[in-house]
């Protein structure tokens, strides 16, 4: 089975810096992956890791270490619509595309 | 733009009546869409995998005679949720791999249930 953990909610202030921590214990590993959602909406690609090692693009950055099953989101300079659900995800080693999902952090960011 | 449409985008129904879904690959083949329904400040539980020319694959503890699945043609696949029950209420969201990028996903908007 999957099993992908990551804090319910956090809370920051505009400007600031936020990360986010994912832990998982997967049958299979081929990939992390970050989403973003805002409510009401489908989910909207941010990063993707399967090598050990910083990702940055931008405001954000993405972290992996297989060998300890964690992976973290930081984001910078965190702008009101950054305000969203961050979605952690594995990429099982079996099926290419198959996805399973952490149940996400509410990030609010405020003034 | 939007590479993965879904429609429609909210409907409501009655107890007992049955719901079409449909996703659109909007101009590239997916011969693979996966189904995902989400319950309110939860994450995405996927339900199906949809495969062009065969049946799909279900996730365990997904009914498959009340989650029907088709997939049409390269670019459409259908959920049909049968005899719609109150519980059914969700947001149901599909997916296909991107072209050329087998790592990633191109989601649709989702559809947005409510079963009276």
């Amino acid at each position: 089975g999957q099993n992908i953990d990551q804090p319910t909610e956090m809370t920051a202030t505009e400007g600031a810096i936020v990360q986010i921590n994912c832990t998982y214990q997967t049958s299979g590993f081929n990939g992390l992956f970050w989403y973003q959602q805002h409510a009401g909406e489908a989910p909207t690609f941010l990063s993707y890791n399967v090598l050990d090692g910083l990702e940055e693009k931008g405001r954000f950055s993405s972290f992996l270490s297989r060998s300890k099953g964690y992976s973290y989101l930081l984001l910078k300079e965190l702008q009101m619509k950054d305000s969203a659900s961050y979605l952690c995800a594995v990429r099982d080693g079996g099926n290419d595309y198959k996805l399973s999902f952490g149940a996400g952090t509410t990030v609010t960011v405020r003034a | 733009g939007a590479v993965v449409s879904q429609h429609p985008s909210r409907v409501i129904c009655k107890s007992g009546t049955s719901v079409k879904i449909e996703c659109r690959s909007l101009d590239f083949q997916a011969t693979t869409m996966f189904w995902y329904r989400q319950f309110p400040k939860k994450s995405l539980m996927l339900m199906a995998t949809s495969n062009e020319g065969s049946k799909a694959t279900y996730e365990q503890g997904v009914e498959k005679d009340k989650f029907l699945i088709n997939h049409a043609s390269l670019t459409l696949s259908t959920l049909t949720v049968t005899s719609a029950h109150p519980e059914d209420s969700s947001f149901y969201i599909c997916s296909a791999p991107a072209r050329g990028r087998a790592y990633e996903q191109y989601f649709g908007p989702g559809t947005r249930l409510t079963v009276t």
